[in-house]
């Protein structure tokens, strides 16, 4: 079945340093989430990609989504201890009539102020 | 206030027994989803469904059953075939089509199995 993998599991920085997460799928995607996990707390929507090559800001946070759109990455400019959490990519799948979103492991951020 | 709520928050469970989980949403989304996290871990898909009286296993459905009778409810069952039910289960809506797919999630169910 499909499958996304996310690297790295964890990244410890230092505050004000930059951070970033790979996302890959094993199959094309119509599109590609974001979602960020404080701890103790559900996945909150960053943002949806759906173009092949698109880029998108967020303030300090850059998504892009690959040409074959099968690889994503997350990057934070200058984290902040508010950044602190683990941070999901979830695709879903090129297939008619499919609304499966399949997550990967996450990256869990944490930060030394 | 429009929204996806999962109940309980908190649920002990004694081995053997089945147990369902409550899942609701008043979004009007055809879409919704069950997963299961465990600590320090990703989510996996348990069961997702796209319209009412009609589901799909995910990549861990073993163990575990769905209905989807009315578009707000998506209940998980549990059941006693699920070797290993602790955990934290999360509970999503979208909309499906073309245009913005974001899950909403309720705030989770953390069942502990003894």
């Amino acid at each position: 079945g499909q499958q996304v993998m996310q690297i790295p599991q964890y990244q410890h920085v230092q505050e004000g340093e930059d951070f970033t997460t790979y996302c890959n799928s094993s199959t094309t995607l119509s599109n590609i989430q974001w979602y960020k996990q404080r701890p103790g707390g559900h996945p909150v929507f960053l943002i949806q990609l759906v173009k092949s090559g698109e880029v998108k800001k967020q303030k300090r946070l850059t998504f892009q989504f690959g040409e074959a759109k099968k690889n994503s990455s997350l990057h934070i400019t200058a984290t902040q201890t508010t950044d602190v959490g683990t941070y999901f990519c979830a695709g879903q799948p090129v297939r008619q009539g499919a609304q499966k979103l399949v997550f990967g492991q996450g990256t869990r951020l944490t930060i030394n102020p | 206030d429009g929204g996806i709520t999962q109940s309980p928050k908190y649920l002990f469970r004694k081995e053997g027994q089945n147990v369902t989980l409550s899942c609701e949403q008043n979004l009007n989304h055809d879409a919704m989803y069950w997963y299961r996290q465990d600590p320090g871990q990703g989510l996996r898909l348990i069961y997702y469904s796209q319209i009412v009286n009609d589901f799909q296993k995910g990549d861990i459905a073993e163990g575990y059953s769905v209905s989807r009778e009315k578009k707000e409810s998506f209940p998980l069952t549990v059941t006693s075939a699920q070797k290993n039910p602790t955990a934290f289960y999360l509970c999503a809506s979208s909309i499906v089509g073309r245009g913005n797919t974001e899950a909403f999630f309720g705030q989770g169910t953390r069942l502990t199995v003894v």
